[in-house]
């Protein structure tokens, strides 16, 4: 299985200041014919579930705030907020669903300085 | 309003059974994949099952495959996971989530979640 790995697990940012988590997949997941890669970022607040923010890596899910940004290709991605809120406070998951079973990341925790 | 709601979940001993449920409304179930995905108390998101969107086709992760069975009413708008031999391991909250048409592809509907408690 493709083991996806995040960094840092937590981190505590400054509000209207950058927020930026990493992932790191084991295997590419950019798929040649397509060359889309198939990674996908969450948000989950506590008592919540899962709410998906960005697919294709870089493609925002409709009434996202356009803050939120991802990049990256092959195996390295970034999610990147470029102005943290209050609300932003979250654990996000990096999820890859090309090769194989789909996996997560291990989730990185965001608070406010 | 496109939703999924899961129900069924709760306090079982170790080796028993349940039957997870997950109801949509607001969209056309047989046009989805379907998947569940799990999470353990203060953990991460572990995904378990998937299945087509006419039920002909199915996975299961590793720690699941044998006990766990996926299946779909769509007529029902319905899909539902029977888990048997239940572990302590199992104990967690399991969502439904819809793919899209494709068996590859980010789940963009979750439901709030059912618990599942095995102890004895």
């Amino acid at each position: 299985d493709t083991v996806m790995t995040q960094s840092p697990d937590s981190l505590a940012v400054s509000l209207g200041e950058r927020a930026t988590i990493n992932c790191k997949s084991s295997q590419s997941v950019l798929h040649s014919s397509s060359n889309r890669n198939y990674l996908a970022w969450y948000q989950q607040k506590p008592g919540q579930p899962p709410k998906l923010l960005i697919y294709w890596a870089s493609t925002r899910e409709s009434g996202v705030p356009d803050r939120f940004s991802g990049s990256g290709s092959g195996t390295d991605f970034t999610l990147t907020i470029s102005s943290l809120q209050a609300e932003d406070v979250a654990v996000y998951y990096c999820q890859q669903y090309y090769r194989g079973p789909s996996t997560f990341g291990q989730g990185t925790r965001l608070e406010i300085k | 309003e496109v939703q999924l709601v899961e129900s069924g979940g709760g306090l079982v001993q170790p080796g028993g059974s349940l039957r997870l449920s997950c109801a949509a409304s607001g969209f056309t179930l047989s046009n989805y994949w379907m998947h569940w995905v799990r999470q353990a108390p203060g953990t991460g998101l572990v995904w378990v099952s998937r299945i087509n969107t006419d039920g002909s086709s199915t996975m299961y992760a590793d720690s699941v495959k044998g006990r766990f069975i996926i299946s779909r009413d769509n007529a029902r708008n319905t899909l539902s996971l029977q888990i048997n031999s239940l572990r302590v391991e199992d104990t967690a909250v399991y969502y439904c989530a819809r793919g899209s048409n494709a068996e590859e592809d980010a789940y963009d509907i979750w439901g709030q979640g059912t618990m599942v408690t095995v102890s004895s």
